[in-house]
């Protein structure tokens, strides 16, 4: 067990629907990141934010956002959804500012897009 | 840019076979480097890592990698693989980033465990 916990596991939509994936971090980390996973992209980085704050972006579409919380939980928001963004999502947290950059993963939230 | 390199996207072994996985990285500072597992239906998780110190490091599972400098690699061993070693594994380096190091993924290589 990572300590950082997803929900929901899994998710069925529509095409064109909105989702929210929730993203609790390990205790004491102040910093959540967000990737994709899918068969064609493989693992990609989508963003960073840090102590409530975006502190990095990666290949995110714009209708995607994200936001981190005072309670330092992460919300990811997926809007008019298609087919492509059927994938597992990740959320990673660390420490950040350390060391070494290594992240603990969730379990992932596994999003079927109908 | 740092990079990683897999080079092989999947790997077919026989249970009790010894395996190697394959990594290659571009960096020209020193590198913190990591192995992470993922297995079916499963979140990634940290196989063992290399921060400094010996090259040679030991993770879970009985795995192993070697830190070589001059071939700038980080290739994963096992001396005898089990049906359940059967998943994808990612070697990632750590990149200095604007706020605090990053990690930068590979494509992951599936390795194939048959009885």
């Amino acid at each position: 067990d990572s300590g950082v916990t997803q929900t929901p596991k899994h998710l069925i939509t529509a095409t064109g629907q909105r989702v929210t994936l929730r993203c609790s971090p390990r205790s004491g980390d102040l910093s959540v990141y967000w990737y994709q996973q899918s068969l064609d992209q493989g693992l990609q980085f989508l963003i960073q934010y840090y102590n409530g704050e975006e502190r990095a972006k990666g290949n995110i579409l714009e209708r995607f956002s994200a936001q981190q919380f005072p309670d330092l939980h992460s919300e990811l928001n997926l809007s008019s959804l298609e087919l492509g963004d059927s994938a597992l999502y990740f959320c990673a947290s660390n420490l950040a500012g350390t060391n070494t950059g290594e992240l603990f993963f969730g379990e992932g939230s596994r999003l079927t897009v109908l | 840019a740092q990079s990683v390199t897999q080079l092989d996207s999947q790997v077919p072994v026989f249970e009790e076979a010894p395996v190697e996985l394959r990594c290659n990285y571009s960096s020209s500072v020193s590198v913190y480097l990591f192995w992470y597992v993922q297995y079916p239906n499963q979140g990634l998780q940290l196989l063992l890592k290399y921060l400094s110190g010996s090259t040679l490091v030991k993770g879970i599972n009985g795995f192993e990698a070697e830190f070589n400098k001059s071939q700038t690699s980080f290739h994963l061993r096992k001396p005898s693989v089990h049906i359940s070693d059967t998943a994808e594994y990612f070697c990632a380096v750590s990149v200095r980033a604007e706020y605090g190091n990053k990690l930068v993924f590979g494509a992951g290589t599936i390795l194939r465990v048959k009885s």
